[in-house]
């Protein structure tokens, strides 16, 4: 199965601050089916991203998504306060779907 | 508007069962894969099991394979997760999820708790 690796484990960053968070697979991901997922305390995981890069429904333009082969990244452009929370990506091009550990982002 | 909602979850003893369910409305549901989802205490996310719209093939994780079963009746717009031989690594909250193994979940149901503990 693949692996993936979120870095940071946890980014400490202001309101209004850039955002950049890294996701590593062991493998390359089939066809970049790579997502991303948004998750506040006591609520469910929310997808942003799909396909690496195609914004979900309803997700503000702060929020974009890069990369191919094993190395994605989640990019804010500027943090708003109902962003910090705890992301996760997802690979969905392999049997089975796999999750990252998750990077927490905190407000500093 | 597409809702999931699941139910059934709670309390149960270690070797213990219980049937979860997930109501769903808004969307032609044999139309579409569903998957379940856990997340146990301040963890990461684990995919489960999924099935496919009209039931024909069912995949699961290693970790709960022949101990979960998951169905679905497309006449009652539900979807299932039956647990059976219950133990402590199985305490989490479960989410329901629309789409299957090669698709992006786009729509998730609030969750149920279950605890496993004596």
């Amino acid at each position: 199965e693949i692996v993936l690796t979120q870095s940071p484990g946890t980014l400490s960053l202001s309101p209004g601050e850039r955002a950049t968070l890294s996701c590593r697979a062991s493998q390359t991901v089939i066809s970049s089916y790579l997502a991303w997922y948004q998750q506040r305390p006591g609520q469910a995981p929310r997808l942003l991203i799909y396909t690496a890069s195609g914004r979900a429904t309803g997700i503000p333009d702060r929020f974009s998504g890069s990369g191919s082969g094993t190395d994605f990244t989640l990019t804010i452009s500027r943090l708003e306060p109902e962003d910090f929370a705890v992301y996760y990506c997802q690979q969905y091009g392999s049997s089975p779907n796999t999750f990252g550990q998750g990077t927490r982002l905190e407000i500093k | 508007e597409v809702q999931l909602l699941e139910s059934g979850g709670g309390l149960v003893q270690p070797g213990g069962s219980l049937r979860l369910s997930c109501a769903a409305s808004g969307f032609t549901f044999s139309s579409y894969a569903l998957s379940w989802v856990r997340q146990a205490p301040g963890k990461g996310l684990e995919w489960v099991s999924s099935i496919a719209g009209r039931g024909s093939s069912t995949y699961y994780a290693d970790s709960v394979k022949g101990r979960l079963t998951i169905s679905r009746d497309n006449s009652k717009n539900t979807l299932y997760l039956q647990m059976n031989s219950l133990r402590p690594d199985d305490t989490a909250v479960y989410y329901c999820a629309r789409g299957g193994l090669l698709t992006a979940w786009f729509y998730w149901g609030p969750g149920t708790l279950v605890t496993v503990s004596s």
